[in-house]
């Protein structure tokens, strides 16, 4: 167990739709990052929140959006959804190492667009 | 342009054997490297990481070796164990603007046999 959440697990819904990804990093932790994994493609790096600021935008599309509140959770929004969204999204927190930031994952959110 | 590459989609090894799992990089701005573990249906579980100012770091069954010059590193797992079997992913990070943004390789898929 990582200590980061992530809800729901599994998340069915049809194109044109909007879901709301909930993500709360581990105790302490101040950066939030979300990343897409899709089938084709590995793990690819969405947006990037540090104590509730934006830091990095990755590959984002315009139809997503996220935020990360006061208490530090984060929430990914995606909106008019296609059949092509339908992926695993993960969010992950990090504090800073003397060498580098360590991210640890939640167990994901698995997204159907039917 | 993929920054992170593993150049073997599966490895099959004995168990009580050593695996050895290699990923290469391109981008030269790169200064930390993890290795994360993932199950399916599960979010990746971070392993070992390695800043750009060693060459080796170990934990446990564990090592990773980093050859700055060649672009490459490889993570030892001694001995390998059937539980072991997962899809191995590295990853990397940069400086600067990029702190902390993870770009990762497609995976390796482990199999280790009783």
């Amino acid at each position: 167990d990582s200590g980061v959440t992530q809800t729901p697990k599994h998340l069915i819904t049809a194109t044109g739709q909007r879901v709301t990804l909930r993500c709360s990093p581990r105790s302490g932790d101040l950066s939030v990052y979300w990343y897409q994994q899709s089938l084709d493609q590995g793990l690819q790096f969405l947006i990037h929140y540090y104590n509730g600021e934006e830091r990095a935008k990755g590959n984002i599309l315009e139809r997503f959006s996220a935020q990360q509140f006061p208490d530090l959770h984060s929430e990914l929004n995606l909106s008019s959804l296609e059949l092509g969204d339908s992926a695993l999204y993960f969010c992950a927190s990090s504090a800073p190492g003397p060498y580098g930031e360590t991210q640890y994952f939640g167990p994901g959110t698995r997204l159907l667009v039917l | 342009d993929q920054q992170v590459k593993q150049n073997s989609p599966s490895l099959s090894v004995q168990e009580g054997r050593i695996s050895i799992l290699n990923c290469d990089y391109t981008n030269s701005m790169f200064d930390y490297f993890l290795w994360y573990k993932k199950y399916p249906a599960e979010g990746p579980t971070f392993l070992i990481s390695i800043s750009s100012i060693k060459d080796k770091n170990e934990d446990g069954r564990f090592t990773v070796f980093l050859n700055k010059s060649a672009k490459h590193l490889s993570l030892h797992i001694v001995p390998s164990q059937p539980g072991d079997s997962a899809v191995y992913f590295c990853a990397a990070s940069a400086g600067g603007t990029s702190y902390g943004k993870l770009t990762f390789g497609q995976g390796t898929i482990l199999t280790v046999h009783p």
